[in-house]
Formats: structure tokens, sequence, C-alpha cells
């Protein structure tokens, strides 16, 4: 089943403008973390953010994490025509989560037109 | 180069047929996974392994098998009993629990499975 549920579906943004893309989960977790994902590619981790942290930056990347309401929120500023790909919220380590598996969402597909 | 070699990058199939998707990493990591994908979707999780000779069922392993005889390969067999396997699949491994970021993924490049 998928935890993650992830909003918008899609986005498109001009160069430039910041892209912010959210994700809720129903059970409790030991960290979340986002991947991206380029057309017909692998996934790329990007960054993770434990339970008892609210927020953390790497590069461009800002992640933001409340766990009372269930939901992180990923946030890429100055964003680029390179950004473009789908981007995967995954959760981790809960009661619920049998060792080191990951429940990821459905996605965002970002575009960022130049 | 360190990383998770999936083969072949296309795979075609006819019905009732089984196939075998490979995975190899030199990672050294413990942990390996397989996922599907389908097109506009997210992963869905088909079996795991955390340790050599043991693997756990994901949330769709029916019509799947896999085995894990060595560390560092994890192969997938997609099985005649698959009724619609025509996707995308993706190849993980992450580290064991003595990193603090023992289960950051990192993915082969997948392999395209299409049942003519």
């Amino acid at each position: 089943s998928q935890q993650g549920e992830e909003d918008p579906q899609a986005l498109s943004i001009q160069e430039g403008e910041n892209a912010t893309m959210n994700c809720s989960y129903k059970t409790s977790i030991n960290n979340l973390q986002w991947y991206r994902q380029n057309s017909g590619r692998g996934l790329v981790h990007l960054i993770l953010i434990r339970s008892n942290e609210r927020e953390k930056h790497s590069g461009r990347l800002r992640v933001t994490l409340d766990t009372s309401k269930k939901s992180s929120s990923l946030l890429i500023t100055a964003s680029r025509a390179a950004d473009t790909a789908s981007y995967f919220c995954a959760t981790g380590g809960g009661k619920e989560t049998s060792g080191s598996r990951l429940t990821f969402g459905e996605g965002t597909q970002l575009t960022v037109n130049p | 180069d360190g990383g998770i070699t999936q083969s072949p990058k296309y795979l075609f199939r006819k019905e009732g047929q089984n196939v075998t998707l490979s995975c190899e990493q030199n990672l050294n990591h413990d942990a390996m996974y397989w996922y599907r994908q389908d097109p506009g979707q997210g992963l869905r999780l088909i079996y795991y392994s955390q340790i050599v000779n043991d693997f756990q069922k994901g949330d769709i392993a029916e019509g799947y098998s896999v085995s894990r005889e060595k560390k560092e390969s994890f192969p997938l067999t997609v099985t005649s009993a698959q009724k619609n396997p025509t996707a995308f699949y993706l190849c993980a491994s992450s580290s064991d629990r003595a990193s603090p970021y023992y289960n950051e993924q990192f993915f082969g490049p997948g392999t395209r499975l299409t049942v003519l």
C-alpha cells in the first residue's frame, strides 16, 4: 500500500521560481526521505529528515517535517530547467515498517520551463 | 566505480514465459530491494532482503520470486503467474543498521519489461 500522498501531482513553473511539493503520510515514521527521478531512470536520493528534526537544508533544497500533521514539504529555490523530474517522498522505520524498507508516495512531476 | 547495475535495460517476453532480471551491487550493502513502477505511478515493493539467504515479501509479491545467495546479487524472476508484468523494474540497495543513514537507498538504472 502507498503510505505517502503527494500534492500536487504535477507542477509547472518558470526558471528562477521556487517549487514546493507536499507529502502526507498515515503511520508513525523514523525518517522521511525525498528522491528525484529523471524520465526512464532510477531514483536518486536527495535528502533525509529524521522524525525528531523539523527542517533541513541541502543546497537549494529545503525540507520541513511536521509529525503532528504527518506531513512534509520539499522546497526547491531558484529552479532551473535541469530540475525537471519526478519527485517522490518515502517514509521509513515506523512501527508498522519492517527493517529498512521504505514506502514511496505517488510522486510530483515538476516541469521547469526555460 | 561503485554502484548498482541492472540488466538488461530492455526486455521483451512472450506470454507464459518466465524471465529473470539481474541486479548486482558493489557497495557492500546488506539490504537489497525490488520495486515495480507503472507509468505515472510511484514505486511498489515486490521483495526485499536484509541479509544473505533471507528475503521477505513486499506489497505485491504474487507472481514474482527472488533469491539472495550472494551479498552482491539479488535476481528477480517474473513468472508466468504474474498477470500484468509489463512495467519498469527498479532494484535498490542500502547499508546496514550501523549507519545513521542506514536506509537511504541507492537505485539501479532499471529494466523495462514488455510482454508481447
